[in-house]
């Protein structure tokens, strides 16, 4: 079954204390990216990438990481995280960046910082 | 910024036809459009996508106005599962990310 797999869905830690979010796709996409969502505010892009060894910064990069050493992985790296880092994250993919291609979401994982 | 207007919500009937709205004014000649929603406790799922000439598929249809400048998804018969927030999004074949606007939430009433 095609799918992106996030994890963990779940994580409560305190500031400061280095996490990643790891994207797993078994699609064989290009294009992978990350995105916040924060209530009012809607969905926002942290990073992406449109191949491997290729990641660029999305609207509110400030405060992660991401890296991209093989197609099918696409890790978030929260190096000291801070309470306004609180957020639900998902990640998403499609074949390449194009108009015409479709992007499919992981369930989300929802990280509150203490 | 985002590139498209949507209205920040509507209300259906359940089994009744739902139009959602979305204005696009500054479409360029290759920018598609994507529909995508997001069910309560979910992430954004894809929903229909088009470019110039309406579009139907087995969740959706999409009607593009000749102008281009607006489109609307229209849902044939709303279901309570269709309660969610839609997103209409412009793609283009560049390197431009996808921007999500606040989208539309939709409430089915029984």
């Amino acid at each position: 079954e095609a799918q992106v797999t996030q994890n963990p869905r779940y994580l409560i830690t305190v500031t400061g204390k280095k996490l990643t979010v790891t994207c797993s796709q078994n699609m064989n996409h290009e294009y992978m990216s990350w995105y916040r969502q924060d209530p009012g505010l809607g969905l926002r892009q942290i990073y992406y990438s449109m191949n491997v060894e290729v990641t660029d910064k999305g609207d509110v990069p400030e405060g992660y990481k991401v890296s991209r050493k093989e197609k099918r992985n696409f890790p978030l790296i929260l190096e000291s995280p801070s309470p306004n880092q609180t957020s639900l994250y998902f990640c998403a993919t499609s074949p390449i960046l194009g108009g015409a291609n479709v992007l499919t979401f992981g369930a989300g994982s929802r990280l509150t910082v203490l | 910024d985002a590139k498209t207007t949507q209205p920040n919500s509507m209300e259906s009937n359940e089994e009744e036809p739902v139009h959602l709205p979305c204005n696009h004014s500054t479409i360029s000649g290759t920018d598609y459009i994507h529909w995508y929603r997001q069910l309560p406790s979910q992430g954004p799922e894809y929903v229909i996508h088009g470019l110039t000439s309406n579009v139907n598929n087995r969740m959706a249809s999409l009607a593009i106005a000749e102008d281009r400048k607006s489109s609307t998804l229209i849902l044939h018969r709303a279901t309570l599962r269709d309660a969610a927030v839609y997103y209409c999004i412009l793609r283009d074949w560049g390197n431009t990310p996808l921007v999500f606007g606040k989208g539309t939430r939709l409430s089915v009433i029984a």
